[in-house]
């Protein structure tokens, strides 16, 4: 059985970098599949934030994409999100994902709250 | 990108059908057979219901069915009942880099 759990920090300061990992049991990262992060503001909508693809190939949403970075260690079979210069904006549940290029998500975190805030 | 859109709710009695919409363009929803939908209980991460329009995940009960026409798709919960109540998302393939852009979400409430 696939898992994913999110970890990191759970209160960021404004203009500072929020760093999440999400480790990954049950599947090897390295053979296959999406491996992404999705935010949801809290009282609002989903929103995809990036992904990864056989630990290189990175694609992210075009409004972050100058604030993201995606990575991969596999040797820890886990993949990590930095995403810069935070603003109160960027509060919301973090959850990280498996997908298939057809964009449909098998598997999800639990999610974590990040909260950006003095 | 912009989010593909969808009606801030719908309702029905047990036993109902509720249909959700979701309205994209043609470089989402319209170009590519890659519609998925979701549904999400409070404080819980989102389950996939439905895949590639019209595909159910093992598990998923055949009362949530799929479907697209041009640039939207709909997702059809028959029989509603009270697990139902809950949000759904839509999203979509939107081609190149661009891997996923979510609907704006349907608060479904089973009356």
């Amino acid at each position: 059985q696939v898992q994913l759990q999110e970890s990191g920090p759970g209160l960021v300061k404004p203009s500072e970098t929020l760093s999440l990992t999400c480790g990954v049991s049950g599947y090897s990262i390295s053979s296959g599949y999406y491996w992404g992060w999705i935010r949801q503001p809290p009282g609002k909508g989903l929103e995809w934030i990036g992904s990864i693809y056989h630990g290189e190939t990175t694609y992210y949403n075009p409004s972050l994409k100058s604030r993201v970075t995606i990575s991969v260690d596999t040797s820890k079979n886990q993949f990590s999100l930095k995403l810069t210069s935070v603003t109160a904006a960027d509060t919301a549940v973090y959850f990280c994902a498996r997908h298939s290029i057809t964009s449909a998500v098998t598997y999800w975190g639990q999610g974590t709250l990040v909260t950006v805030s003095s | 990108q912009s989010a593909l859109t969808q009606p801030p709710s719908a309702s029905g009695s047990p036993g109902q059908s509720v249909t959700i919409s979701c309205t994209g363009t043609s470089s989402d929803v319209g170009g590519y057979n890659y519609v998925s939908w979701y549904q999400q209980h409070p404080g819980k991460a989102p389950k996939l219901m439905i895949y590639e329009v019209n595909k159910r995940p093992s598990g998923v009960p055949d009362r949530f069915s799929g479907s697209k026409s041009g640039n939207t798709a709909s997702l059809t919960v028959s029989g509603l009942q009270a697990e139902d109540e809950a949000d759904y998302y839509c999203s979509s393939y939107a081609g190149g880099n661009n891997l996923n852009v979510f609907g704006t979400g349907t608060k479904v409430t089973v009356l």
